[in-house]
């Protein structure tokens, strides 16, 4: 069963570079067909992608973010990760990550449990 | 960007009713359109992938339909576990991904 886990530091300061990873179980990160993804949830609002990584390394940003995001996966331990730079307080948030299933169409499924990154000093 | 409206932002109903949730994009995107269901503290799940393909494991009593710029979820009968808030998202322009702003049910 495919299973995704978020992992890292619950608070950052600000300018700080946020950096999570989200380890995956059930399947290789690297199978053609499946793709990785970060969405964030800050307090009190909804669902923002931020971007989303293909098994070639490929990523696609939001462009919002695009200056400020770094998608990567390592293989060799089956996780991918997400970098966000010169972090504010409007960066706090839940963040969730998600496998990418295309087939013709496409659709996150399944998600981690998310984790909350606050951001203050 | 493709912009996604959802209405209402929140709705109160009862166990037993039908419940429906309209999603409109800022310009037609086919029936590239997916629903989630989020409760606080877990993960979103989705319910409904392509406009009207109910994912496995997901109750019948959940359905989704429409194309090009207007969508729909129903809920035929609710149940107290239903009482959550539900996103759309549209995987039509896969460079960027966008949400729904969400919709909250509530037990009224």
């Amino acid at each position: 069963q495919l299973q995704l886990q978020e992992s890292g530091p619950g608070l950052v300061k600000p300018s700080e570079t946020l950096s999570l990873t989200c380890t995956v179980s059930g399947v290789s990160i690297s199978t053609l067909g499946h793709y990785w993804g970060w969405i964030r949830q800050p307090p009190g609002k909804g669902l923002e992608w931020i971007g989303t990584v293909y098994h070639s390394g490929t990523t696609y940003y939001n462009p919002s973010l695009k200056s400020r995001v770094t998608l990567s996966l390592d293989t060799s331990k089956n996780h991918f990760s997400l970098r966000l730079s010169s972090v504010t307080a409007a960066d706090t948030a839940v963040y969730y990550c998600a496998r990418l299933f295309w087939s013709g169409f496409n659709w996150f499924d399944p998600w981690g449990q998310g984790t909350l990154v606050t951001v203050s000093s | 960007d493709i912009q996604m409206t959802q209405s209402p932002s929140s709705l109160s109903a009862s166990v037993g009713d039908r419940v429906t949730i309209t999603c409109r994009a800022s310009q037609s995107i086919s029936t590239y359109l997916n629903w989630y269901q989020h409760k606080p503290g877990k993960a979103p799940k989705l319910l409904i992938y392509a406009a009207s393909s109910l994912q496995s494991g997901v109750p019948s009593r959940f359905s989704g339909s429409g194309s090009g710029t207007d969508f729909t979820l129903t809920i035929s009968s609710l149940q107290l576990e239903d009482f959550a808030t539900y996103y759309c998202q549209q995987s039509y322009r896969t460079s960027l991904y966008t949400f729904g702003q969400g919709t909250k049910l509530e037990i009224k």
